[in-house]
């Protein structure tokens, strides 16, 4: 069976400062692999998502993640955040084959302070 | 369009009522997903449905909650009787096979507080 694993329940942060989000998973096969984002009172939104190509995939607002396949991670990555980057972070994977579902990390919440 | 659709978005009940939650995925997709998010648990998968039928329900924490998918446009979460433990966000999200990344789009969930 799948499962994802995220390093750090809470990360706490200065603005400006450089971020980077770790996620492991479990999986024997083919995998497409997603960052989400929950801004506080909001629903989950797409960040980003590595299906095939090249292993560093860009998203939205200046992030980025890096597939390496033989660690079996995706971690997520920001150069400089913003306060407006506070929010919780989950790292989802799908085994691309068969009916398996999309698995969920734990979710990691960034608090970015002035 | 409109995304997924959820109602109610905040539900506040007494213990031992009967609870139940509705989603309207996106037109055309043929996965919907039930999940619950609370503090201590993070995000779950409670059951998902391919074609209106239920693929997978291993998540449904027992006999006390049940989920349907009359149509394709139409889902319901139901809780019955509700316990304070049950109190959390009830996300419904949905997806389409056609879609080669396989991307889920939420829905804005429904807070559910059980007194």
């Amino acid at each position: 069976a799948q499962s994802v694993s995220q390093h750090n329940h809470h990360v706490i942060l200065s603005e400006a400062a450089s971020l980077e989000l770790g996620c492991n998973y479990s999986y024997g096969g083919t995998v497409n692999l997603f960052w989400y984002v929950q801004y506080p009172g909001q629903h989950l939104q797409l960040l980003l998502k590595y299906f095939s190509g090249d292993p560093l995939v860009k998203g939205i607002k200046g992030f980025e993640a890096e597939f390496i396949k033989s660690k079996f991670s995706f971690n997520l990555r920001k150069p400089s955040v913003q306060w407006s980057d506070t929010a919780e972070y989950f790292c989802a994977v799908k085994g691309v084959s068969g009916n398996t579902p999309l698995v969920f990390g734990k979710g990691t919440r960034l608090s970015v302070i002035a | 369009d409109a995304g997924v659709i959820q109602s109610p978005r905040h539900e506040v009940t007494e213990m031992g009522q009967e609870v139940t939650l509705r989603c309207k995925p996106i037109s055309g997709h043929d996965y919907l997903f039930w999940y619950r998010q609370t503090m201590m648990r993070g995000l779950e998968l409670l059951i998902y449905f391919n074609n209106n039928v239920p693929i997978d329900d291993s998540g449904m924490p027992e006999d006390r909650f049940s989920a349907k998918m009359p149509n394709a446009s139409f889902s319901t979460l139901k809780i019955q009787p509700s316990e304070p433990r049950d109190s959390a966000v009830y996300f419904c999200a949905s997806s389409s096979r056609g879609t080669v990344y396989n991307e889920q789009f939420f829905g804005p969930g429904t807070r559910l507080t059980v007194l």
